[in-house]
């Protein structure tokens, strides 16, 4: 069974459109995590969220909004969608272990 | 900010080599350092890990030094394999941060040449 899973794998999309991916874990973990990494294998945190509490925003565009139904999911939206938005963005969970990460999804916008 | 230096950025190794990427840090409130590996395609996953208040740790072919008044870590590969081969990101935590909020080194990508 996968700890952390994102839908879609792929996503590839215009300019000025709005996407959404989605997270969930199944580890029991308080804790969950948006990480971007661009096209040079940079990891940067954008936000994390503990029980339904976003403690940590980094300087990341309002256009970014995470969402987080439960303790198990944390989905992020994005609006108004720009050409350098095309990243892997990896959701991660952790709890009183460390950061287990799902598979990524990559997205490109054209 | 980088908080958290990593080199070489990529490295080659022939097999049954030694791999040695080295990490250093300023801030000393950070009190974990992991090292992820991440193959192509995949999520970064937990390699090994260290606190500061030992000077080494191993696991099987991978050994973490930590020298404290150095600030500065390094991931030792011993027998490198060519199965080795991906991308290794160093990490810090806060102290006193209550979730594994990690801050990464840019990364190394290391190639394990039969």
């Amino acid at each position: 069974d996968t700890a952390v899973s994102q839908t879609p794998k792929y996503l590839v999309t215009q300019m000025g459109n709005d996407k959404s991916i989605k997270c969930e874990q199944n580890l029991g973990h308080d804790t969950m995590y948006w990480y971007k990494q661009d096209s040079k294998k940079f990891l940067k945190i954008m936000f994390s969220y503990n029980n339904k509490e976003l403690i940590i925003n980094e300087t990341v565009p309002n256009r970014f909004s995470p969402k987080s139904p439960d303790k198990a999911h944390l989905n992020l939206h994005i609006n108004s969608l720009e050409l350098g938005d095309s990243a892997v963005y990896f959701c991660a969970s952790s709890g009183n272990s460390p950061l287990h990460f799902g598979n990524g999804t990559r997205l490109t916008v054209t | 900010q980088q908080q958290v230096k990593q080199s070489p950025q990529s490295l080659i190794v022939q097999k049954g080599g030694i791999s040695i990427i080295n990490c250093a840090y300023e801030n000393t409130a950070f009190d974990y350092f992991p090292w992820y590996q991440q193959f192509p395609g995949k999520g970064p996953a937990l390699l090994i890990a260290i606190r500061p208040d030992v000077s080494e740790k191993k696991e099987g072919r991978f050994t973490i030094s930590f020298n404290k008044s150095a600030k500065q870590f390094s991931l030792h590969i011993m027998d490198s394999q060519p199965g080795d081969s991906a991308t290794y990101f160093c990490a810090a935590r806060l102290t006193g941060a209550g979730s594994y909020q990690l801050t990464f080194g840019k990364g190394t990508k290391l190639s394990v040449i039969p």
